[in-house]
């Protein structure tokens, strides 16, 4: 059981905006950065977004984060069939003195 | 560009140790300031933190797996290892390999393929 909580699914239509949120607590996101990872299926993990709104070279400015408080969210502004994918945040947390992934979030684009 | 590439048994017999490789190629696993971890996917669920190790062998290790898990580096072979024992169904996964440090510390910014284990006698 994470303690970062994501919807279990969101969907869109093409070019629409999409959000997703990740709720946490004060030990985690209150503390330290978010990072964001896009799973696309059958294929490992790759870094979205990291330092709360940080995107690396290559990923498309359609991607967005924020922070505000104990939660985040990522947005994919102009949604594309390509982004149908599980998203998942994560964050270092204190208390737990290890890293920690949200529940994660599919995303259908319909 | 770096790489990385896991490798290791695909079936383990329960109560016994899993261990697994991640090979290196594109720079020194002990040039620079980089984290190498491995993180672990049930079937049909979310990410879970396994632990890292910074290249100047400090480790770190996810509370809930710590008292059986064991994370090390070869740096003649440019590789870090995963050991976990005893293992149980609950173990099987797909393993990736990971390194974080290029970006932020904590955020891994190159993954291996992955690698199917499966616990099962």
């Amino acid at each position: 059981q994470s303690v970062l909580t994501q919807p279990p699914s969101a969907s869109g239509t093409p070019g629409q905006r999409l959000t997703i949120s990740c709720s946490g607590s004060s030990s985690n996101i209150g503390r330290n950065t978010v990072n964001w990872y896009q799973q696309l299926p059958g294929t490992a993990p790759k870094l979205l977004i990291y330092s709360n709104n940080q995107r690396p070279s290559g990923v498309p400015d359609r991607f967005s984060g924020s922070k505000s408080g104990t939660s985040a969210s990522l947005a994919i502004s102009g949604l594309q069939s390509e982004d149908e994918a599980d998203y998942y945040c994560a964050v270092w947390d204190d208390s737990l003195n290890g890293y920690v992934f949200g529940t994660g979030t599919k995303v259908t684009v319909l | 560009q770096l790489q990385l590439q896991e490798s290791g048994p695909g079936l383990v017999k329960p109560s016994e140790t899993l261990s697994l490789t991640c090979t290196v190629s594109g720079d020194s696993i002990s040039s620079s300031n980089y984290y190498w971890g491995w993180i672990r996917q049930p079937p049909g669920k979310g990410l879970e933190w396994i632990g890292n190790i910074f290249y100047s062998g400090s480790t770190y290790y996810n509370p809930s797996l710590k008292s059986r898990v064991t994370i090390s580096v070869d740096t003649s072979k440019n590789q870090f290892s995963l050991q976990l024992s005893p293992v149980t169904a609950a173990d099987t996964a797909v393993y990736y390999c990971a390194m974080s440090g290029y970006y932020s510390p904590y955020a891994m910014d190159v993954w291996g393929q992955g690698t199917t284990v499966t616990v099962s006698s």
